[in-house]
């Protein structure tokens, strides 16, 4: 099974801070790569696809990056709706495995 | 827009069996790809296994925590797609989700729905 491996596993940061998630695969996964936020008592929304592709709907203050093991999600100016926490997941194999998650949380 | 709708969630004791659903309002059930996604109380998120269509075959995978008592189905003629579990364990216990896999997104999980709780418990 291919492990994903988020950093940190929380963050506190500022509303218009700049933030940057890490996420590595135990092996590559070319761009098979997704992003998605949760917020408290919700169901997860895709954000970001194909490791960089922005779904629609989603500001464009968000962003991803990367390719084979190791991605990247920014984002670029803190709003307050977006302190939540954030999950990558590889669909590149079965089981299509989550990182273990990112606490955005305000300072 | 496509919605999903899951239902059957419930207290259930440790070796019981519970039959989760889930309802796509959308008209292209029958050739998406869905799965199924849970998380235990407190917990991150869980991959619990994927069904193809049945244009793209209509097999189904698992997550090893769950093979061989979980089974996914479905029912195109009904836009429902279903969570068999048996044997049931504590460790179980979660929320559940099932999602629309989007081909077009490199198999991103562009749709799910609201989720339905699993409680195992004596």
């Amino acid at each position: 099974d291919i492990q994903m491996t988020q950093s940190p596993s929380s963050l506190s940061a500022s509303v218009a801070d700049r933030v940057t998630i890490t996420c590595r695969a135990s092996q590559s996964i070319s761009s098979y790569l997704s992003w998605y936020q949760q917020k408290p008592g919700k169901a997860p929304k895709l954000l970001i696809y194909a490791a960089s592709t922005l779904q629609s709907g989603v500001p464009s203050r968000f962003s991803g990056s990367g390719s084979g093991t190791d991605f990247t999600l920014t984002i670029s100016s803190l709003q307050p709706e977006d302190f939540a926490t954030y999950y990558c997941q590889q669909s590149y194999s079965t089981p299509y495995t989550f990182g273990q998650g990112t606490k955005l949380e305000i300072k | 827009e496509v919605q999903l709708v899951e239902s059957g969630g419930g207290l259930v004791k440790p070796g019981g069996s519970l039959r989760l659903s889930c309802e796509d309002s959308g008209v292209t059930f029958s050739d998406a790809w869905m799965s199924w996604v849970r998380q235990a109380p407190g917990k991150g998120l869980e991959w619990v296994g994927r069904i193809k269509s049945k244009a793209d075959g209509g097999t189904a995978d698992y997550a090893a925590p769950v093979k061989g008592r979980f089974t996914i189905s479905r029912d195109d003629s009904r836009n429902t797609l279903y969570l068999q579990m048996n044997s049931l364990k504590t460790e179980d216990t979660a929320v559940y989700y099932c999602t629309r896999i989007d081909y077009y997104s490199y198999y991103g999980m562009d749709v799910w729905g609201q989720g339905t709780t699993v409680t195992v418990s004596s």
